[in-house]
């Protein structure tokens, strides 16, 4: 199984209502990272949070990250139909492993 | 200006064939990636480059072979193609080796069909 694995797989929600997706994973990391992807594109960085940090904010993007769990949420608040995208988690391992490992994604769809 | 360039974005050929997938980066960055996503969206890493060296080559099959003339460029020959790789691949760039310390770029992909 994966190291990172989002919950939901797939979203739909109208637009203006928040948006909450969850990944889990198994292993001890260093940090964790949020990446979006439009369909038919390449991956965009969002946000990152190191494994010493329990919360992060970026615009309408909230990150928590629950070491004693294995487990983080990305909560996009007011969304918007251009937020209708696919959505990453990437953890880096405590392990010197050189390599982020990122879960199968969670499909957002904002209904205008 | 793009940031991390892929040529060609779409690839249909047959199997047995040879062929490259280009990668280009404008940053400045040291370190080069290539990832394969399958039809189920699942990323998983191929190779890394920091500054022309191989970092990481997971098990992939030796028909795979990367090359990095130089820091900005990361390129993917694969020879014999099989159906099984069909898949888009991305090439992604960082400013260095300390994973999860830098965030990546990526390019906007390249589709591989294999018939």
């Amino acid at each position: 199984s994966q190291q990172g694995e989002e919950d939901p797989q797939a979203l739909s929600i109208q637009e203006g209502e928040n948006a909450t997706m969850n990944c889990s994973y198994k292993t001890s990391i260093n940090n964790l990272q949020w990446y979006r992807q439009n369909s038919g594109r390449g991956l965009v960085h969002l946000i990152l949070i190191r494994s010493n940090e329990r919360e992060k904010h970026s615009g309408r993007l909230r990150v928590t990250l629950d070491t004693s769990k294995k487990s983080s949420s990305l909560l996009i608040t007011a969304s918007r139909a251009a937020d209708t995208a696919s959505y990453f988690c990437a953890t880096a391992l405590d392990t010197g492993r050189r390599a982020l490992t990122f879960g199968s994604g969670t499909r957002l769809q904002v209904q205008p | 200006d793009t940031a991390v360039s892929q040529t060609p974005k779409y690839l249909v050929t047959q199997m047995g064939n040879d062929k490259s997938i280009k990668c280009e980066q404008n940053l400045g960055h040291d370190t080069m990636y290539w990832y394969k996503q399958d039809s189920k969206k699942f990323l998983k890493i191929m190779f890394s480059y920091n500054n022309k060296e191989l970092i990481i080559n997971e098990t992939v099959p030796n028909r795979f072979s990367p090359k990095s003339p130089d820091k900005a460029h990361l390129n993917l020959h694969i020879n014999s193609l099989e159906l099984g790789d069909s898949a888009v691949y991305f090439c992604a760039s960082s400013q260095g080796l300390g994973v999860g310390t830098y965030e990546q770029y990526f390019g906007p992909g390249t589709r591989l069909t294999v018939t």
